[in-house]
This record gives structure tokens, sequence and C-alpha cells, in this order.
């Protein structure tokens, strides 16, 4: 199936800085989901986009829907310890027959 | 509210096994997915329901997984027989519907299969 491009790949930052990430498709899309997932369980939704342009916050994440409906980021500041996981972006769109398609994940270590 | 909810969290059986995994899905949401989650990788869809009826499941390979939703609810995913290529997460998520703008998925934790 369909994956999308996501980086970087992994990253490793001292804790207290920021996070930066970015998904990209060749698809345009309607939705835009950001999802974290720790060792041994689900991915848990972070934040949901749905309107090209929209930016959205929850606590010290931040993430855009861009405005060519192709692309989402996700910006993580100040990190702490406990943000350490794999982030993974999702996207459902006109084209992708309802179904939501994942991308291959960050992998983020803080240092602390 | 109760999530999704998955069971056994961790399988390991010989291949040529059979093996089956259940989902509850959250209250009220019609849509519900498998997805396949190999390590280091993002999910990947096997089946989707709307309510009783699989919609999507050109990603099955049916010669060895079935799945039913009998009752709109809950849902059983089964291998027969179990490969060694089958040992991964198996992941179920559910949506209040599918194909509205608006709409999210959430998922359970995950089943992990091991073939020995």
């Amino acid at each position: 199936g369909q994956q999308l491009n996501q980086s970087p790949q992994s990253m490793f930052i001292q804790e207290g800085e920021d996070v930066s990430m970015n998904c990209t498709s060749s698809s345009i899309f309607n939705t835009w989901l950001w999802y974290k997932q720790d060792p041994g369980e689900g991915p848990v939704l972070l934040i949901a986009l749905y309107k090209a342009g929209e930016l959205t916050s929850n606590g010290r994440l931040t993430a855009q829907f861009g405005i060519t409906r192709k692309d989402s980021f996700l910006n993580i500041s100040a990190s702490i310890p406990s943000d350490v996981g794999i982030y993974f972006c999702a996207g459902q769109g006109p084209n992708t027959g309802n179904q939501f398609y994942f991308g291959t994940g960050t992998s983020l270590t803080v240092i602390p | 509210e109760a999530g999704v909810v998955q069971s056994p969290r961790y399988k390991i059986i010989e291949k040529k096994q059979p093996v089956a995994f259940w989902c509850n899905p959250i209250s009220g949401h019609n849509t519900l997915y498998w997805y396949l989650q190999n390590l280091g990788q993002g999910p990947e869809l096997l089946i989707r329901y709307e309510n009783e009826e699989a919609v999507d499941d050109s990603q099955l390979p049916k010669d060895r997984f079935s799945a039913e939703r009998l009752k709109g609810v809950d849902s059983t995913l089964k291998i027969q027989p179990a490969e060694l290529g089958d040992s991964a997460v198996y992941l179920c998520a559910s949506s209040l519907t599918s194909g509205r703008s608006g709409d999210t998925q959430y998922f359970g934790p995950g089943t992990r299969l091991t073939v020995l």
C-alpha cells in the first residue's frame, strides 16, 4: 500500500530543543492526522487537521496543514524526555478511497 | 469513555497454527479498521468495515486471512495457517464514520504476534 514520505527518519536532540518534522504526499488530502506511538502501544492521536492552511496546537505541539494540501508539519517546542517515541502522520483525501495512508514514522530521541 | 480494546496483547504460536485477534471499537463508532504494522513501518490497512459490511478488503491476503464483524460492533481477525512472515503488530482502529472530512481514527494497543 501507499505510504507517505515522512522526514526525518530519526532525530536525536537535547532536552529543551525544538523539533520539526514533515510529511509529503503525491495526492491532495482533506485530513491530516499526527500520532505518537510508544513501544508496545498503539498510536495515540495528537492533532487532527481538516483545512488547508490550518494551524492547530496541542500544548507544546503545533501542526499545520500545508496550503498545497500535499504536506503537513509537526513542531514540538522545548522537548522533554517523555517526547521520546515514533511520530506518524496520516492523510486521507478524495483519491485515497476514504482510506488513511500513513507515513513511515520519525523516531525521536531526547537526550536529557 | 473506553477506548478501542484489543485482545490478546501478545501471542506466540508455531507456524501453520491458527490465530485470532479480537477488537471492540469505541462505542458508537461505525467504522472499524484492521491494520498490520511491521517493525519500523507505519500501519498498513488490511480491511475496513462500515457497520457489518467490509467495504475495503483489497489488501487482505484472503488465502489465509479472514475477518468478520457480524453485528457491526466488535470484530475478529483470523489467520489460518500462520506463516513466519505474519509476525507483526495487528492494530485495530475505529472512527465515527469514514470518508467524511472531520473524522478521525483512534487506535487500540495492538496485538503483537510472533510466529516461530
